[in-house]
């Protein structure tokens, strides 16, 4: 079946840092999303990619899908204590009315201020 | 997007007996997925919630074991059998929210229940 493997496992951080996350799927993906679980939280949905090649940014945040859709990265520029978190990324298959995702294993950000 | 509640949101069960959660939306959804994460853990899907016919188990997952109904477009539940110490996990609903294109399916979660067998 479907493989989504993302990298680093954790990773700590001194505030200012950057950080970059990576997502590897088996299989090429029609999409791929980017969630958010704060410690003790729900994963809380980020962005979505859809398009080869494609490059999305939100403030200090850049998410990049790979020209082959079969990876993707995320990327924290000068990281902040708000930043905490474990970081999802999840890639869906196959068209028409397939909504499953398949979840990397995620990458637990810590902060140090 | 949409608000989704979770009851309970919590709980400390004995082995041998049953737990039903129930998930609850603000709006009508288009598609509704039950999640189990263990703690430090990715997420694992269950099953899809299919509203007025039988859930969509995956691999691992049977109906004897997590029965799952979803009467309506907002509501459903899912019900862990016959526990045993390996089923203390967070259970997680999601949903998608209809009027999105196949492209657009972006999942919200519900805030979970934390399950403790004993």
């Amino acid at each position: 079946g479907q493989q989504v493997m993302q990298i680093p496992q954790y990773q700590h951080v001194q505030e200012g840092e950057d950080f970059t996350t990576y997502c590897n799927s088996s299989t090429t993906l029609s999409n791929i999303q980017w969630y958010k679980q704060r410690p003790g939280g729900h994963p809380v949905f980020l962005i979505q990619l859809v398009k080869s090649g494609e490059v999305k940014k939100q403030k200090r945040l850049t998410f990049q899908f790979g020209e082959a859709k079969k990876n993707s990265s995320l990327h924290i520029t000068a990281t902040q204590t708000t930043d905490v978190g474990t970081y999802f990324c999840a890639g869906k298959t196959g068209g028409g009315s397939n909504y499953k995702l398949t979840f990397g294993k995620g990458t637990l950000l810590t902060v140090n201020p | 997007s949409a608000v989704i509640s979770q009851k309970p949101s919590r709980d400390i069960c004995q082995r041998g007996t049953s737990l039903t959660i129930q998930c609850q939306v603000d709006s009508q959804v288009t598609m509704m997925f039950w999640y189990r994460q263990q703690p430090g853990q990715s997420l694992t899907l269950i099953a899809t919630a299919n509203q007025g016919s039988e859930a969509t188990y995956e691999s691992g997952f049977v109906i004897d074991k997590f029965p799952i109904s979803r009467p309506n477009l907002t509501f459903s539940t899912l019900t862990v059998s016959n526990m045993s110490p390996e089923d203390s996990s967070i259970y997680l609903c999601s949903v998608v929210p209809s009027g999105g294109t196949h492209q657009a399916v972006e999942q919200y979660f519900g805030p979970g229940t934390r399950l403790t067998v004993t």
